[in-house]
């Protein structure tokens, strides 16, 4: 595709339920990063790859939250045990190259009821 | 650590008239500096962006960003409204080899017609 695709659009989910949340990044962007934003904020840092690996994970807010991306294209942002917290909207992005422009996705908005 | 404060959550103006937001930074090192849009239903995308060199910075759609050092300041700017930049807008900041970007709360512009 021409741009970073993200799925599912929307997703409502239940306290305590597991969610995956996938990124489709623009072919050939070696890095990839996750964002979260919160209703009436700015997008906040979860985790960067480079190529296969998470070379900065600093931001996931606990062990509830992984992401991988096993052969370095596609990644999943997996959230374990749910909580109303979690509730946001996920934001993916991808860049040729590190420091390079970063191009977002239209995000992946996250409910928990 | 780096942060960015935008001040004014909501701006109006009218069509035709100066756009200004404003945003200040801080960081501990030197700053890359950059401006995103988020249109209604679209992902964020880049307007501009300060690495180092020219300190006053164009971008597109007619949008020119000044990186002061001494206001630490990196105010976006545009002579003439257009209905069509009614949007919001994310200041967002990262340190030189740092690719994880700190946002704004975004600053949310509407035009008067």
């Amino acid at each position: 595709g021409a741009g970073v695709s993200q799925t599912p659009s929307n997703k409502v989910t239940e306290k305590g339920k597991y969610v995956e949340l996938r990124c489709d990044p623009i072919s050939g962007h070696t890095a990839l990063y996750w964002y979260r934003q919160s209703l009436g904020q700015g997008p906040e840092f979860l985790i960067y790859f480079q190529g296969t690996g998470a070379a900065d994970d600093s931001g996931l807010p606990n062990d509830r939250f992984f992401a991988v991306r096993p052969e370095g294209s596609v990644s999943t942002l997996k959230i374990q045990r749910t909580e109303r917290g979690d509730s946001a909207v996920y934001l993916c992005a991808s860049s040729l190259r590190p420091t390079g422009e970063l191009f977002f996705g239209e995000g992946s908005r996250l409910t928990v009821l | 650590a780096q942060s960015v404060t935008q001040l004014g959550s909501h701006v109006s103006v009218s069509e035709g008239a100066l756009v200004l937001l404003r945003c200040n930074y801080s960081s501990s090192v030197p700053p890359y500096l950059f401006w995103y849009v988020q249109y209604p239903n679209q992902g964020l995308q880049l307007l501009l962006k300060y690495t180092t060199g020219a300190t006053l910075v164009k971008g597109i759609n007619g949008f020119e960003a000044e990186f002061k050092k001494s206001e630490t300041s990196f105010h976006l700017t545009k002579p003439s409204a257009h209905m069509s930049d009614a949007a919001e807008y994310f200041c967002a900041v990262s340190g030189v080899g740092n690719e994880k970007l700190t946002f704004g709360t975004g600053t949310r512009l509407t035009i008067i017609p």
